[in-house]
């Protein structure tokens, strides 16, 4: 069975612009979360999302928007990227009380 | 939710040695859960310990429990070049809604071959 996937993998953006990051939990799982982490900390929560609903969302600025697709798959989107951005983005599908997570997206903004 | 403290921040070891790391929380909780970071990758789900328990196994890994001291520690006995990882730990608060664990800054173990 294939786990959670995120793409892409890797992301360069410059200042100002916006970027999309996209995720696909694992078959059967309706919950989906995403976090940031900067170099050096552990994993921050920006969104959760179940059945396409918002359940939950972390102290991140209005520039950080998120959603959920009929086929449970999400998008996280950060507008007017800051340097302060740049991080790894993980997405994480929920069974229960564990999650799962994918890889991540690093994003680095110049 | 609520947010565990991992203690310590960094630890070093030899191959063959226990790696013992601790983690600390705030108010009540439902269960708690250890993860694994190895080197910018995904976080990788560990072990679940439920309030009613005080220690369960899982291959290698102990993991402890003290709801009265608010407190779990997380046990890797003879440790492997392998275990080289961050290790995070998430209290499911007992109140209950969303489970949305919240990390700490995690321990950084280093086992040197």
């Amino acid at each position: 069975d294939a786990g959670v996937t995120q793409s892409p993998t890797h992301l360069i953006k410059t200042r100002g612009q916006h970027v999309t990051l996209r995720c696909s939990p694992i078959s059967g799982h309706k919950s989906v979360s995403w976090y940031q982490q900067v170099l050096g900390q552990g994993p921050q929560f920006i969104f959760q999302y179940y059945e396409k609903e918002e359940r939950g969302r972390g102290n991140f600025p209005d520039r950080f928007s998120a959603r959920q697709f009929p086929n449970y798959s999400s998008e996280l989107n950060v507008n007017a990227l800051l340097l302060g951005d740049s991080a790894l983005y993980l997405c994480a599908s929920s069974w229960g009380n564990e999650q799962f997570f994918g890889p991540g997206t690093r994003l680095t903004v110049l | 939710s609520q947010q565990g403290e991992e203690d310590p921040q960094a630890l070093s070891i030899q191959e063959g040695e226990n790696a013992t790391m601790n983690c600390s929380y705030k108010t009540s909780i439902n269960n708690l859960q250890w993860y694994r970071q190895n080197s910018g990758r995904g976080l990788v789900h560990l072990i679940l310990i439920r309030s009613n328990e005080r220690e369960k196994h899982s291959g290698r890994l102990r993991v402890t429990l003290d709801t009265s001291k608010k407190s779990s520690s997380l046990l890797i006995t003879a440790s492997r070049a392998a275990d080289t990882a961050s290790y995070f730990c998430a209290p499911l608060p007992a109140s209950g809604g969303s489970y949305i664990p919240t990390f700490g800054r995690g321990t950084s173990l280093i086992v040197h071959p």
